[in-house]
């Protein structure tokens, strides 16, 4: 969806570089979903935010990666001393709310091409 | 925890039905979503449940059995642009977040 947007399209780093990923959420949209997705697979849940917490990140490797919302500004996925493995499509998804009340669908953006050489 | 089965190809001829069948097992249930990705792209939504029963939305129906742990996706009058992965998930109660199946590649053939 146009609304959620990403960037960058693409990312080369090499190896032991640090990639930062950034996703700006719908207009009203407090709630921010960051997703992996491999070549030929589904997508992985990576780490939920709201503004200024972070209420899930099990999906989060424990290493090198970490995520945050901040008051202003976009939320920010940082992958430090990148390695191959690392190298998938991460999207970002916003939401109005969470679903305890009725549906809020995720409105995608359309996600940062890393690729580490 | 939550597991999310689905087929990983299918293949069908245009202008006909197909339907891609998710099972899924989770703690605590709160809806069932059904994305369409095509390759290179962002996944866009297609339909909702959380009730039992049969969602229509134009070409696309989306039907669910809480009971069984049983969701498909009805595509009909297929088209070429349908050619694209169909991405089963599943959102738990008491956390925003959903869990996604690995997705069905649907290839349309004319």
């Amino acid at each position: 969806n146009a609304g959620v947007m990403q960037n960058p399209r693409h990312l080369v780093r090499r190896r032991g570089q640090e990639a930062r990923l950034r996703c700006s959420p719908m207009k009203g949209h407090s709630h921010v979903y960051w997703y992996r997705q491999l070549p030929e697979e589904g997508l992985k849940f990576m780490v939920y935010l709201q503004k200024e917490n972070i209420i899930d990140e099990s999906g989060m490797p424990k290493e090198r990666f970490s995520a945050e919302f901040p008051k202003e500004g976009p939320s920010i996925l940082r992958i430090q001393q990148v390695v191959r493995g690392d190298s998938a499509a991460y999207f970002c998804a916003s939401s109005p709310r969470t679903g305890g009340e009725g549906y809020t669908e995720a409105f995608f953006g359309q996600g940062t091409r890393l690729t580490v050489v | 925890g939550q597991n999310i089965d689905q087929p990983t190809e299918m293949t069908a001829t245009e202008g006909a039905i197909v339907q891609i069948n998710c099972t899924y097992q989770t703690s605590g249930f709160n809806g069932l979503f059904w994305y369409q990705q095509h390759a290179g792209e962002a996944p866009t939504f297609l339909s909702y449940n959380v009730l039992d029963g049969l969602e229509e939305k134009g070409r696309f129906s989306s039907f669910l059995s809480r009971s069984k742990g049983y969701s498909y996706l009805l595509l009909k009058e297929l088209q070429m642009k349908d050619s694209a992965s169909y991405l089963c998930a599943v959102r738990s109660r008491n956390a925003g977040k959903s869990t996604f199946g690995d997705g069905t590649t649907l290839t349309v053939k004319p």
